[in-house]
């Protein structure tokens, strides 16, 4: 069975910082790899997605993730991080079939942003 | 931009009660789904549903879960009679049907908080 692991809780970094958040993932194929983020009280947005190809992918809000098959990682970047990052953060493997999605989720990982 | 609009945003339920919770998913989707989030907890996957049949569904997803997609705009999951440890965030999503997977992602509602006491 596929899974995701986000080895990092909590996070917290000074505003301008660049910032890294690490995720594994286990699957036996070829994974369909996603990031979220979730605001507080807030639903998950998509961040980024990596299907195919290049394995550098670049999401909104200046968030890019690169893909890593010998490692099975897909870690998210960020050069320089605004206050208005802070929010929770998931990696996520989709195992559907057909043309469904049938996506796991990693435990999360919060970001704090300090000034 | 498209929404999935989620009703009730926050719902408090005794015990043992039936709960409906809502959702509007994307008008041109095909494939809608739920998911849950404890309090602390990662977010689960509850259920996929198309063309009117679950396609798949979680070992969470019991007896006490169903599904429904009474007209062509809402899709609805019904807690019958309902737990404390159901008390969660739930999610409802909706995908369309692209060409290939890659052309299809879920877009999620902002959530319905569900209170057991």
């Amino acid at each position: 069975a596929q899974s995701v692991t986000q080895p990092d809780i909590h996070i917290t970094v000074s505003e301008g910082a660049s910032l890294e958040l690490r995720c594994n993932y286990s699957y036996g194929a070829t994974p369909y790899l996603f990031w979220y983020v979730q605001s507080p009280g807030q639903g998950l947005q998509l961040l980024l997605k990596y299907f195919s190809g290049d394995t550098l992918v670049q999401g909104i809000k200046g968030f890019e993730a690169e893909f890593k098959r010998s490692q099975s990682s897909f870690n998210l970047r960020k050069p320089s991080v605004h206050w208005s990052d802070a929010a929770e953060y998931f990696c996520a493997v989709d195992a559907g079939s057909g043309g469904y999605q049938k996506v796991t989720f990693g435990t999360g990982t919060k970001l704090q942003v300090i000034p | 931009e498209p929404e999935v609009t989620q009703t009730p945003s926050h719902q408090v339920t005794q015990m043992g009660q039936e709960v409906i919770l809502r959702c509007v998913p994307i008008s041109n989707h095909l494939y809608f789904y739920w998911y849950r989030q404890i309090l602390g907890q990662k977010v689960e996957f509850l259920v996929s549903f198309y063309n009117n049949e679950i396609s798949e569904k979680s070992e969470i997803f019991d007896d006490q879960f169903s599904v429904e997609r009474p007209d062509g705009s809402n899709f609805t999951l019904k807690i019958r009679s309902t737990k404390l440890e159901d008390s969660a965030m739930y999610f409802c999503a909706s995908s369309g049907l692209g060409q290939g997977k890659g052309a299809n992602v879920l877009t999620f509602g902002a959530g319905s908080r569900l209170t057991v006491l």
